[in-house]
């Protein structure tokens, strides 16, 4: 899992409730990304940040946002407009922003349930 | 529309044997092939990527794909399967042109048992 960092493991929601999901890269990577991965479905990008202060939405954005203050940091909020947010979430990041050859490289994720 | 296929949900080989985890793609422009695996509630670690040149790619562990344009494939094989192989193996593809670019495409994941 390299540089990357996401906590926490493991997060309980209720229903209805707003929950930030951490994410810390200490690689000096320009890019970083969010997926969620639900079995049997592959990941799937959420958002992704090219540079600090700039982010652009992914495939399934909606239910969820993001901020990008640090170039190290890259916190996902998943707000209570997202439907089914139970999931596992990555975090990825690559040293240059949307190379098409780089290489990203990803944390050790963090297991969302909502009871 | 990008995109990679993984036609097989689950592969199982004995060990010792050699096993292959298949891939294939569709991209336009050139494609950017990569392998990943994850180990149960962990995150993907990288094991090799085609940019270019050989197409026969090594990786870590042991692990080496073949990049095969005609077929639009790229399959992942290890000569002599270990159970500690065992894991979700990720194929993915990006490609050099158009709004995608640099963006990664994900297949459903293949699910590698080795048994003893």
């Amino acid at each position: 899992d390299g540089g990357i960092t996401q906590s926490p493991k493991y997060l309980f929601r209720k229903e209805g409730q707003n929950v930030t999901l951490s994410c810390e890269q200490n690689l000096n990577h320009d890019a970083m990304y969010w997926y969620r991965q639900d079995p049997g479905q592959g990941l799937r990008l959420i958002y992704y940040s090219q540079i600090v202060n700039d982010f652009q939405k992914g495939d399934i954005a909606e239910g969820y946002s993001v901020s990008r203050e640090k170039k190290e940091s890259f916190p996902l909020t998943v707000t209570s407009a997202q439907k089914n947010p139970t999931a596992f979430y990555l975090c990825a990041s690559s040293i240059w922003g949307l190379q098409s050859t780089d290489t990203q490289y990803f944390g050790p994720g963090t297991r969302l349930t909502v009871l | 529309a990008q995109s990679v296929a993984q036609p097989e949900d689950q592969v199982n080989v004995a060990e010792g044997n050699p096993l292959t985890v298949k891939c294939t793609y569709s991209v336009s422009g050139n494609p950017y092939l990569f392998w990943y695996v994850q180990y149960p509630n962990r995150g993907l670690q990288f094991l090799l990527k085609y940019i270019t040149g050989d197409n026969l790619v090594k990786g870590s562990y042991g692990f080496e794909a073949e990049f095969n344009k005609s077929q639009t494939s790229f399959h992942l094989k290890k000569p002599s399967a270990l159970v500690s192989d065992s894991a979700l193996y990720f194929c993915a593809v990006s490609n050099d042109r158009g709004s995608t670019l640099g963006r990664l495409y994900f297949g459903r994941g293949t699910q590698l048992t080795v048994w003893p």
